[in-house]
């Protein structure tokens, strides 16, 4: 079984500021990683994975997050925050190998950027 | 490509009634899900399929039930509709890698 936990439910930030939105994870097997956005009236979109490799991955958009195995964390940061970035952020876990593709989201953290 | 479409876009449903919210890919993924989204909860997982054939309960599932005959449909069916089952329904699909693809959702009301 797995868990996600989003420490932070909002998260209001002025342009420009930097921001990190807080995830951590929990499971009994190795989990791929993602962080996925949603526009208002919209679903869900793939912002960027850690599936293996390199633990920093990035987005087209500027978003970085960091794979931390030790930590079980998977932070959300951008150096440099737009109007446009104002969503809400879920970080998701999916069991790594075998046939289970049981995919569990966390309670999401609201992003509002200010002017 | 379509990706994942669910139908209805919206509904208001009398309690009591039965309802289905269909949801069809054509992407040939093998794991669908459907989640329910309500304000401060985030998203929860109602039932998920990992194959054609195959289902499994997920978080919140009391109320619900979903079948997978083949790889593109996983409906999912509230029997007996009850007010604590308004929400926004999200049909999603997922890659041998996990990445998922979601559709616009339904908004279900139910009164």
């Amino acid at each position: 079984a797995q868990s996600v936990t989003q420490l932070d439910s909002q998260v209001p930030v002025f342009e420009e500021a930097p921001v990190e939105l807080r995830c951590n994870y929990s499971s009994s097997v190795s989990v791929y990683l993602f962080w996925y956005v949603q526009y208002p009236n919209q679903g869900l979109q793939l912002l960027l994975k850690y599936l293996s490799g390199s633990t920093l991955v990035e987005s087209i958009n500027g978003f970085e997050a960091e794979f931390n195995k030790s930590q079980t964390s998977f932070h959300l940061r951008k150096p440099s925050v737009h109007i446009s970035d104002t969503a809400e952020y879920f970080c998701a876990v999916i069991p790594n190998g075998g046939s289970n593709y049981k995919l569990t989201f966390g309670k999401g953290t609201l992003l509002t950027v200010n002017p | 490509i379509a990706g994942i479409t669910q139908a209805p876009t919206s509904q208001i449903l009398a309690a009591g009634r039965r309802m289905t919210l269909r949801c069809t890919q054509d992407m040939r993924h093998n794991a669908m899900y459907w989640y329910r989204q309500d304000l401060g909860l985030g998203l929860r997982l109602i039932h998920y399929s990992n194959t054609a054939g195959t289902t499994g309960k997920g978080e919140v599932p009391d109320g619900y039930s979903v079948s997978r005959a083949n790889t593109d449909d996983f409906p999912l069916t509230l029997a007996s509709a009850v007010p604590s089952q308004t929400s926004v329904y999200f049909c999603a699909s997922s890659d041998p890698w996990g990445r998922a693809f979601f559709g616009q959702g339904t908004r279900l009301t139910v009164v």
